[in-house]
């Protein structure tokens, strides 16, 4: 089993749609989190981390099931300039080394 | 603030060809330094890790080497180039600490020939 599994998508949504999207991790023990944005043919960006309690940065609200290993983003009133491919990353505990998923696509249609 | 600075962005090589791919960061010190790569429409996987000058962990068995010259500036780097090589490499940081996430340079697209 892979360490994060993502669904690959595409996710192919309207303009002001929501879209959310899981990934799941195979270590239960795992304790940092996070969201990163990347587009085309350029570096991931980190979008957000996630933390125990869920967080909120605008539209984007990312949420941490620890019960069933996964974390989820969800994208509100989504703009044309959302469609990217979204990648979770992982740390398994008292390691510093990110595992990461294989991303999940998303595109915004007008 | 801390950037970090990758390159070439692109590069062509021929097979057998050396390879040498530079990674520095600025503004912060101490960092830990990482090499992924990427090849077409999969994802990061990552090849080395350091957390300090001389200190290199390597991830999976391969043609590449990797070097830590100095606290901020991370180095990739191979004698003989194989087809299997090409991909877009990218160097990231983070502070040391289990909390933290990685910053990605902007990455260097090598296409072996």
């Amino acid at each position: 089993r892979k360490e994060v599994e993502q669904d690959p998508g595409p996710f192919n949504v309207p303009e002001g749609a929501t879209v959310a999207f899981n990934c799941t991790y195979s270590n239960s023990a795992s304790q940092s989190f996070f969201w990163y944005r990347q587009d085309c043919r350029k570096e991931p960006k980190l979008l957000m981390s996630v933390y125990s309690s869920g967080n909120e940065d605008g539209r984007f609200t990312a949420q941490l099931n620890r019960a069933s290993q996964y974390i989820s983003l969800l994208i509100r009133d989504s703009k044309l300039s959302d469609s990217a491919t979204y990648l979770c990353a992982v740390k398994p505990p008292n390691d510093y080394k990110l595992s990461f998923g294989a991303g999940t696509t998303v595109t915004v249609r007008a | 603030s801390q950037t970090i600075h990758q390159w070439p962005a692109t590069l062509v090589q021929p097979v057998g060809s050396p390879l040498s791919l530079e990674c520095t960061v600025e503004g912060t010190s101490n960092p830990n330094l990482y090499w992924y790569r990427q090849a077409a429409g999969r994802g990061l996987q990552l090849l080395f890790y350091s957390v300090g000058i001389g200190q290199i962990s390597s991830e999976v068995p391969q043609n590449l080497s990797a070097s830590r010259p100095q606290d901020r500036q991370f180095i990739l780097s191979s004698k003989k180039l194989l087809l299997s090589d090409s991909g877009f490499y990218l160097c990231a940081w983070s502070r040391q600490g289990v909390n933290y996430g990685y910053t990605f340079g902007s990455g260097t697209r090598l296409t072996v020939v």
